[in-house]
């Protein structure tokens, strides 16, 4: 199936370092939405985004939407070892309740 | 429990068995969505739900795969003749608007 390019696939970081990763599409979204998903659990949503150009922060976490409506960001600032996980990226076109998402980011934190 | 629930948590079936996984979203969502995950993958978009109208099915992967669901209640992915390559989590979710979806805890599914 359709899935988001998603990057980077996979990093490991120092405890107390900012990390950013990012989601491109090729089609035009109304909608992005990130999510984090635990080994074993399902997808936790983290963030919303509902307009080209909004910056929206949930504590450490800071995500955008592109003003191309093409892309997104996810930024997570002073990462602690509980950051460790899979974030996905997902997103929708107008008319449609189908979301395609992203590859995943796979985040690893070295305390 | 307020949230998205599914059942059974895990599955393990022979090849070519038929399977049922269950979704209970969460009350009042009108929309429902079934993906799959393979391991270490993405999630695979599969069917979804939006109160009475037709069901998009564009990601179903073969005819073997069919879902149901009872009005804005559960709903039930079934697998029959299941071959390896259907090994994978089971993953629901369930939203009351376009914004934004809610994913239960998964469905794990091995087939010997």
């Amino acid at each position: 199936g359709q899935q988001l390019n998603q990057s980077p696939q996979s990093m490991f970081i120092q405890e107390g370092e900012d990390v950013s990763m990012n989601c491109t599409s090729s089609s035009i979204f109304n909608t992005w939405l990130w999510y984090k998903q635990d080994p074993g659990e399902g997808p936790v949503l983290l963030i919303a985004l509902y307009k080209a150009g909004e910056l929206t922060s949930n504590g450490r976490l800071t995500a955008q939407f592109g003003i191309t409506r093409k892309d997104s960001f996810l930024n997570i600032s002073a990462s602690i070892p509980s950051d460790v996980g899979i974030y996905f990226c997902a997103g929708r076109s107008s008319g449609t309740y189908k979301y395609i998402f992203g590859t995943g980011t796979r985040l690893k934190v070295l305390a | 429990g307020a949230g998205v629930s599914q059942s059974p948590s895990n599955k393990v079936t022979e090849k070519g068995k038929d399977v049922e996984l269950r979704c209970d979203p969460i009350s009042g969502h009108t929309a429902l969505y079934w993906y799959r995950q393979r391991l270490g993958q993405g999630l695979e978009f599969l069917i979804y739900f939006q109160g009475n109208s037709a069901p998009d099915k564009s990601g179903l992967p073969s005819d073997r795969f069919s879902a149901e669901r009872t009005g804005e209640s559960v709903s039930t992915l079934t697998i029959q003749r299941t071959q390896q390559e259907d090994s994978a989590v089971y993953l629901c979710a369930s939203s009351p608007s376009p914004e934004t979806q809610y994913f239960g805890p998964g469905t794990r599914l091995l087939v010997l």
